[in-house]
């Protein structure tokens, strides 16, 4: 069964940074792509990014191209979510996901969802 | 504002069978890619409930249905059941350059 757990909640001001991550428990976590998706409190889910584990191959939403950084370290397969000033807009549950498809990327859903890591931001 | 529309809210009775809409454009839905739609209980992180259209994981119950058609696709829920009452998303791929994988605003199912 794959698991992906989260680090646990942050508090923080405004313009600190952050990072948080995103454990795979899978022996294949480098196989498949792993996606970050936001949730802001009582709204909907938005992709941020997804990155590739095996090559670092990384891409954005265009809503959060420059505003967060996706990385990972596929040696302890985790992947991570950064911001280096964070602002009160981004308080959030964040999730990390697995997607997957038959179809490659224009068919991908998400099999597999992290618990979530509640990020707050405020002075 | 999301590029898949869904209805904020719906409701039912138990054992009465609800649909959820999911309305798109032609850079998404309506270009042929498949729509996928997950469930969110409260507190808890979205579940995976119908993949590729109409295609149910392990373990769904077969109450949970999809279906697409031009620009829109639909769930429907039969024999509606308390612990149905959640958070219903859809999900697809645009290709517009607003982004790739897209989510509609999500519905709110009411348990009567």
């Amino acid at each position: 069964e794959v698991q992906l757990v989260l680090s646990g909640a942050e508090v923080k001001k405004p313009g600190d940074s952050l990072k948080i991550s995103c454990k795979g428990s899978e022996h294949s976590f480098t196989s498949h792509w792993i996606a970050w998706v936001r949730q802001k409190p009582g709204k909907g889910l938005e992709w941020m990014g997804i990155i590739h584990p095996g090559d670092s191959d990384t891409r954005y939403s265009p809503s959060f191209q420059g505003q967060v950084t996706i990385s990972v370290d596929k040696s302890i397969s985790t992947a991570y979510l950064q911001w280096s000033s964070l602002k009160a807009s981004d308080t959030a549950m964040y999730y990390c996901a697995r997607p997957i498809g038959r179809l490659g990327e224009v068919g991908y859903y998400f099999d597999y969802w992290g618990q979530g890591t509640l990020v707050t931001v405020s002075s | 504002q999301s590029m898949l529309t869904q209805p904020p809210s719906v409701s039912g009775a138990p054992g009465q069978r609800v649909t959820i809409s999911c309305t798109g454009s032609s850079s998404n839905i309506g270009a042929g890619y498949d729509v996928h739609w997950y469930q969110q209980l409260p507190g808890t992180a979205p579940k995976l409930l119908i993949y590729d259209n109409n295609n149910r994981p392990s373990g769904v119950p077969d109450r949970f249905s999809g279906s697409k058609s031009g620009t829109s696709a639909s769930l429907a829920i039969m024999g509606l059941q308390a612990e149905d009452e959640a958070d219903y998303y859809c999900q697809s791929y645009d290709n517009s350059l607003s982004g790739h994988w897209v989510f509609g605003g999500g519905t709110k199912l009411t348990v009567l």
